[in-house]
């Protein structure tokens, strides 16, 4: 069965550093995702990606997060200059659904997840 | 904008006992979906269930079933038959069919089934 697919699983960097989360989507998946999850709390959108470009994004996705789908398979989270508070798990997800077909929607399957510390 | 409450934080049962999970959201949309997914220890997000606002019946799948009410916006789940492997954080979420689809989830609630 096909899954997302996520790198690293776990990230450790110093604060101001640059990091570059990594995400293979399934392959006939047009929705990307990606959101957070600090420890003990709930999970928290971050971005919506759709025909190359951002669909929505939370008041979390700052001027410091950028999202790209390099070639037609990866989809990558950068984070440009990390903070202390943005240790967490971050999940990317994909799903099927074509936006042209209104009313339509699909599930959102996730990838592993890559837990990120700053120190 | 919409609001996935979980009103149970910890819940514990016996192993091979029943036990119902509880959502309530809130939104102004008529037509939507509603999940459930449930995350064990090694963080993973896994879908348990998924059930239309537009549908009627509850979804089942295996021994997981919702009990969806619309009018009152609630969205229980139910693990009947519970395993150990059912040990997990479970979370609730709201799918809108507008916009980027983009799903707001729960609080979650951590169920504990016991040998």
């Amino acid at each position: 069965e096909p899954e997302v697919t996520q790198t690293p699983s776990h990230q450790v960097t110093q604060m101001g550093q640059e990091v570059i989360l990594r995400c293979v989507p399934i392959s006939n998946h047009l929705y990307f995702y990606w959101y957070r999850q600090i420890l003990g709390q709930k999970v928290e959108f971050l971005v919506s990606f759709y025909n190359n470009e951002i669909s929505e994004k939370s008041e979390i996705f700052d001027d410091q997060f950028s999202v790209e789908r390099p070639d037609g398979s990866n989809f990558t989270l950068k984070i440009r200059s990390t903070k202390l508070e943005d240790s967490a798990m971050y999940f990317c997800a994909s799903s099927r659904d074509d936006s042209t077909k209104l009313g339509s929607t699909d599930t959102q399957y996730f990838g592993p997840g890559t837990r990120l510390t700053v120190l | 904008a919409q609001t996935v409450t979980q009103s149970q934080p910890e819940m514990s049962v016996q192993e091979a006992e029943t036990v119902t999970l509880s959502c309530t959201y809130d939104t102004s949309e008529n037509n939507y979906y509603l999940f459930w997914y449930k995350q064990p220890p090694s963080r993973q997000m896994i879908l348990v269930i998924r059930q239309e606002a537009y549908k009627q019946q509850n979804a089942t799948e295996n021994r997981f079933s919702v009990n969806f009410q619309k009018a009152a916006k609630s969205f229980s789940l139910k693990i009947s038959d519970s395993q150990l492997g059912d040990t997990a954080m479970y979370f609730c979420a709201f799918g809108s069919i507008q916009g980027a689809q983009k799903l707001v989830f729960g609080q979650g609630t951590r169920l504990t089934i016991n040998p």
